[in-house]
């Protein structure tokens, strides 16, 4: 049972665009959303998180939208650079606690052209 | 300030053999995981260990996997009897208790 779906699977943007990636979960006991960020040949780095206290959270050009009753929550990437192209994963748990497996999302992979 | 390492980096075994990954948290994370990602798919979480102990091992696939982590620190997932299907990059992660998880770069396991 896939219980954290993203889409799309692959996305094209051009240099300054707005790249958009989607992911819906089914757990309503999950209560940590975070988005990693994938280079070939590299472990998943943290890149933002979120919790369904709030809304939107912002960090520079990166925004998670989270919509709780829809149990969507989407990453939005403003002006993106050709150094952002790398495979994306949204995640969730059931909080940050002690013991707060990952259940990851297919993964997107973004291609910003120059 | 090292990062979370992982050995081998590659891992390239005959079906039926068994072979050792092994992972060094970083400094200080008593919480350390496991997973695997398969070509194309996002990480699969296989076992979590609090401190020396194996708090949630429901991920392993089978009884052929099996992780330890003896003093707190390294660990070692052991895979006996390995099968193609097997193939994949295995990741580590470590964390404080509740805090964010941080990777390895994995270690990429071929069976022929």
């Amino acid at each position: 049972q896939q219980q954290v779906k993203q889409s799309p699977q692959s996305l094209i943007v051009q240099k300054g665009g707005i790249s958009i990636i989607n992911c819906a979960y089914e757990n309503t006991a999950f209560d940590y959303f975070p988005w990693y960020q994938q280079f070939p040949g590299k472990g998943p780095a943290l890149l933002i998180a979120i919790r369904p206290d709030v809304s939107e959270k912002k960090e520079g050009r990166f925004t998670i939208s989270f919509n709780k009753s829809a149990k969507q929550f989407s990453l939005h990437i403003m002006d993106s650079q050709p150094g952002d192209s790398a495979t994306y994963f949204c995640a969730a748990s059931k909080g940050e606690t002690s013991g707060s497996r990952l259940t990851f999302g297919e993964g997107t992979q973004l291609t910003v052209n120059p | 300030g090292a990062g979370v390492s992982q050995t081998p980096s590659n891992k390239v075994t005959e079906k039926g053999k068994y072979v050792e990954l092994r992972c060094d948290p970083i400094s200080g994370h008593t919480a350390l995981y496991w997973y695997r990602q398969s070509l194309g798919q996002g990480p699969e979480f296989l076992i979590y260990f609090q401190g020396t102990g194996a708090a949630d091992d429901s991920g392993l696939p089978n009884d052929r996997f099996f992780a330890v982590r003896p003093e707190g620190s390294v660990s070692t997932l052991k895979i006996q009897r390995t099968e193609r299907g097997d193939s994949a990059v295995y990741l580590c992660a470590s964390s404080f208790p509740g805090g964010t998880q941080y990777f390895g770069p994995g270690t990429r396991l071929t069976v022929l």
